[in-house]
């Protein structure tokens, strides 16, 4: 079954501080791995898009990486913002039918 | 550019009541997807056109749900009778390439 594993299910960190969201999947055969933000009320947005030959990937405060060996990325937020409070789901997209297969999402809390 | 539409936004029923949910997707995107999304969860695909013709409903429960994309542009999701299960974001996503998907705001559904 193919499945993707996001941890931990929700952090709280202050303003300013750095954070590191795990995800570990085991979609086969794969495409690209994406990362969205998904704010309270909202549909998911894109953050970030890996291949499989990309190991690191930034978007301004966000930088992902992607170990295809081991079937692991991460999402990294710097000097975290209030905005950055939102859920962020790591998704993997299958290379023979593009099937979206998500995680549960990590829902990140920034506190002044 | 234009994105995803969909509306109501929010909506509270009872249990045995039926309900629908508009999306008019990015204008020239011929794939349309509606995915449940329960509290805490990844989306889940219900199900996807290309243009007017269903490409994948085999998570639609159909004793309940149904959906239509008469013209290939718009499309309705239904369920009919709701049950407290069904509480749920109901997000519609559309695409031009099939590794691409862009979300609207999506639909919150609440069953009493």
């Amino acid at each position: 079954k193919n499945q993707v594993e996001q941890s931990p299910q929700s952090l709280i960190i202050l303003e300013g501080k750095n954070c590191t969201l795990q995800c570990n999947y085991t979609v086969s055969p794969f495409s690209n791995l994406r990362w969205y933000k998904q704010d309270t009320g909202r549909g998911p947005v894109s953050l970030t898009i890996m291949t499989f030959s990309e190991n690191t990937k930034s978007n301004g405060r966000y930088t992902a990486t992607l170990d295809a060996d081991t079937k692991q990325s991460s999402l990294h937020i710097t000097a975290s913002q209030l905005s950055d409070s939102a859920s962020y789901i790591c998704v993997v997209i299958r290379s023979n039918d593009y099937k979206l297969s998500f995680g549960a999402g990590t829902t990140v809390t920034v506190r002044a | 550019e234009a994105g995803v539409a969909q509306s109501p936004r929010y909506k509270i029923i009872e249990k045995r009541q039926s309900v629908a949910f508009w999306c008019n997707p990015i204008s020239g995107h011929a794939t349309l997807y509606w995915y449940q999304q329960i509290l805490g969860q990844g989306p889940k695909l219900l199900i996807q056109f290309q243009n007017n013709g269903v490409v994948d409903d085999s998570q639609l429960p159909k004793d309940r749900f149904s959906a239509e994309r008469l013209k290939g542009v718009d499309s309705t999701l239904k369920i009919q009778p709701a049950k407290l299960e069904d509480s749920a974001v109901y997000l519609c996503a559309s695409s031009i390439r099939l590794d691409t998907q862009y979300f609207g705001p999506g639909t919150r559904l609440t069953v009493l």
